[in-house]
């Protein structure tokens, strides 16, 4: 099965930046649509963005928390995944959840274990 | 964006219970509406994708139903392992958006 596994989540004070990454293994990876979702404390679940296969233009799409601050990359080089926050604010506070978008791109179908992005002064 | 609006926002039931939860789109979302449980502590899983069909490994307990704007997700003999929040999320328009969710307790 496919395994993601995410890094960087670290506590921060409000303004600065993080980089926040994510391995997949047991995947093509090269041919996924990949997005990452996050959970605030104790609250729902928020699309924050994803980004396409290079095949079909490695072009991104963000979610209305995430425009201009957010930036997703990817290098199928390393079968890796980032996420770029900056200009970070408290209600950033989350779990950021590395995702695998399903075949069709209508489904979140591999999920990681998180990582938690604390921000606070 | 749409919204995506979930009820009851929590629910307690005993074990064989029939469990009802409804997710209502702002807007005709025709069937692309999934649904994700996610158990205490773990991330979420795809339970239910294109609103009715089951993903692979879900319990036939789990059913979904709905179409345009109004959806359902039933458990038709609630189980313990069933404890979870149960999330919709719509993939009709982008923002991708989910509804704020609905906590399954056991009584």
């Amino acid at each position: 099965e496919v395994h993601l596994v995410e890094s960087g989540g670290a506590m921060v004070k409000p303004g600065g930046s993080l980089r926040l990454s994510c391995a997949a293994s047991r995947v093509t990876f090269s041919h996924v649509w990949m997005s990452w979702v996050r959970q605030a404390p104790g609250k729902g679940l928020e699309w924050v963005g994803r980004i396409r296969s290079k095949v079909d233009g490695e072009t991104t799409d963000y979610g209305t928390a995430g425009k201009g601050r957010f930036t997703i990359s990817r290098d199928d080089s390393k079968d890796m995944m980032y996420l770029q926050i900056d200009s970070l604010k408290v209600e950033d506070t989350a779990v950021y959840y590395c995702v695998t978008d399903g075949v069709y791109a209508t489904t979140f179908e591999y999920w990681g274990q998180g990582t938690l992005v604390a921000v606070s002064s | 964006d749409i919204q995506m609006t979930q009820s009851p926002s929590s629910l307690s039931a005993s074990v064989g219970d029939r469990v009802t939860i409804t997710c209502q789109a702002s807007q005709d979302i025709s069937n692309y509406l999934n649904w994700y449980q996610q158990k205490p502590g773990k991330a979420p899983k795809l339970l239910i994708y294109d609103a009715s069909n089951l993903e692979t490994g879900v319990p036939s307990r789990f059913a979904g139903s709905g179409s345009g704007t109004s959806f359902a997700v039933n458990i038709s003999s609630l189980q313990p392992e069933d404890v979870a929040t149960y999330y919709c999320q719509q993939y009709h328009n982008l923002p991708l958006t989910f509804g704020h969710g609905t906590k399954v307790e056991m009584k």
